[in-house]
């Protein structure tokens, strides 16, 4: 079956660090893969995709890249601020019916100044 | 334009009580969820629907029934609550399951606590 392994948090980070959030996982055929943030009181909002090997998904200054060799999507960003507080969850979804989703454990950041 | 709509945001229920969570979503999407997200475990999926009038089974689907009346709700249902469903519920809903129109919209949640 399918299923997504993150690493496990809290991230502690100071403002301007740099970020990776590891990602990794186990799918038959060809996934797509996402990153969904959390922030606090919210519900889930969609950071990123990629839907084929190689692709880069971007969006905020954070980037991911489908590696399939590696069965990896990790997150980075080159300078978090606090304002990147939040819970981050890696998912993919597999080609079949209702767009299904599954998620990984989630990883708290946490910046400070 | 309001997305998704979660309905209550906060509920406390005895075990045995029973109880209705609505989804309500805007953007004629064909597709809903509800999922659960427990500490350490991510977000599960419990049922889904791809269109009015269907349902079908998550991962978790025991001890939870849904409806689909309308296109723009799905009602989650716990018919005799007990403390294992406490969690946080996130309905979510998409318009297509493919290419750029596959992105899941989440609603901002449901804390639920069964005593």
């Amino acid at each position: 079956g399918n299923s997504v392994t993150q690493m496990e948090g809290p991230v502690t980070l100071s403002e301007e660090a740099f970020l990776t959030i590891n990602c990794t996982y186990t799918a038959t055929g060809y996934p797509s893969l996402f990153w969904y943030v959390q922030y606090p009181g919210e519900g889930l909002q969609l950071l990123l995709k990629a839907t084929k090997a190689d692709d880069k998904g971007s969006n905020k200054g954070f980037e991911a890249t489908y590696r399939k060799e590696t069965t990896s999507f990790h997150l980075e960003k080159g300078s978090v601020q606090v304002s990147d507080s939040a819970v981050y969850f890696c998912a993919l979804k597999n080609t079949g019916t209702a767009s299904k989703l599954t998620f990984g454990t989630g990883t708290r950041l946490q910046v400070t100044l | 334009n309001a997305g998704v709509t979660q309905t209550p945001k906060f509920r406390v229920l005895k075990t045995g009580q029973s109880m209705t969570l609505l989804c309500a979503q805007d953007m004629n999407h064909e597709y809903m969820y509800w999922y659960r997200q427990d500490p350490g475990m991510g977000l599960r999926l419990i049922h889904y629907s791809v269109g009015e009038g269907t349902t079908a089974k998550g991962e978790v689907p025991d001890g939870y029934n849904v409806s689909r009346l309308k296109k723009q709700n799905f009602l989650l249902g716990l018919e005799s609550a007990a403390p294992s469903q406490t969690s946080v519920y996130f309905c979510a809903s998409s318009y297509s399951t493919s290419g750029l129109t596959d992105t899941q919209y989440f609603g901002p949640g449901t804390r639920l606590t069964v005593l």
